[in-house]
């Protein structure tokens, strides 16, 4: 079965801060990644995703990841965060193909509370 | 993007009764939807894969006479949790994805419901 790891499980930065929130999974075969974000009292919303191609992959609100084949990562980052960036973020994996292509295995979660 | 909708969002029942959860895609069709169960401060465990006029794909340790799982149209998906007790108290949240587009495409959350058994 596949599993994904976030490392991180509550970071704290200020405002202007880099980030970067890791994330590992355990699956030989192609995969796709995701990345998606829970702000406080809503629902899941997609931040970036991974099918194929570059492996730098830009998403919303200034936030990138990049596939690292190699290490099984796929790593969230952005060089300043705001307060309002303050949520939980959870990396997701799928090795699914057509119908299945949803079916998403997540990692803990991690929160980031910014200060301002 | 895609709108998918989760009624009721908060519910709360005595224990030994049953709870209907409906997930609907708003802004297209959806053949397979997928359920989750969140626990507080844990991720999401995906529970079953709800597929259009057939039975439900359930994963390893998830009971399906408790959680039974019923898709009979193209943009409704229901869970029922049955005879619930206050171990199912839990946040459920359900996903869809867009079938018209192809391969390549997310699937869409809803907004969840809160589960409490008392």
């Amino acid at each position: 079965a596949q599993s994904v790891s976030q490392h991180n499980h509550h970071v704290i930065l200020s405002e202007a801060a880099s980030l970067e929130l890791g994330c590992n999974y355990s699956y030989g075969g192609t995969v796709n990644l995701f990345w998606y974000v829970q702000y406080p009292g809503q629902h899941l919303q997609l931040l970036l995703k991974y099918f194929s191609g570059d492996p730098l992959v830009k998403g919303i609100k200034g936030f990138e990841a990049e596939f690292i084949k190699s290490k099984f990562s796929f790593n969230l980052r952005k060089p300043s965060v705001q307060w309002s960036d303050t949520a939980e973020y959870f990396c997701a994996v799928n090795a699914g193909r057509g119908s299945t292509l949803g079916r998403l295995y997540f990692g803990r979660g991690t929160q980031l509370t910014v200060w301002p | 993007g895609a709108v998918v909708s989760q009624h009721p969002s908060r519910v709360i029942c005595k224990s030994g009764t049953s709870v209907k959860i409906e997930c609907r895609s708003l802004d297209f069709q959806a053949t397979t939807m997928f359920w989750y169960r969140q626990f507080p401060k844990q991720s999401l465990m995906l529970m079953a894969t709800s597929n259009e006029g057939s039975k439900a794909t359930y994963e390893q340790g998830v009971e399906k006479d408790k959680f039974l799982i019923n898709h009979a149209s193209l943009t409704l998906s229901t869970l029922t949790v049955t005879s619930a007790h206050p171990e199912d108290s839990s946040f459920y949240i359900c996903s869809a994805r867009d079938q018209a587009t192809g391969g390549l495409t997310e699937a869409f959350f809803g907004q969840g419901t809160r589960l409490t058994v008392v």
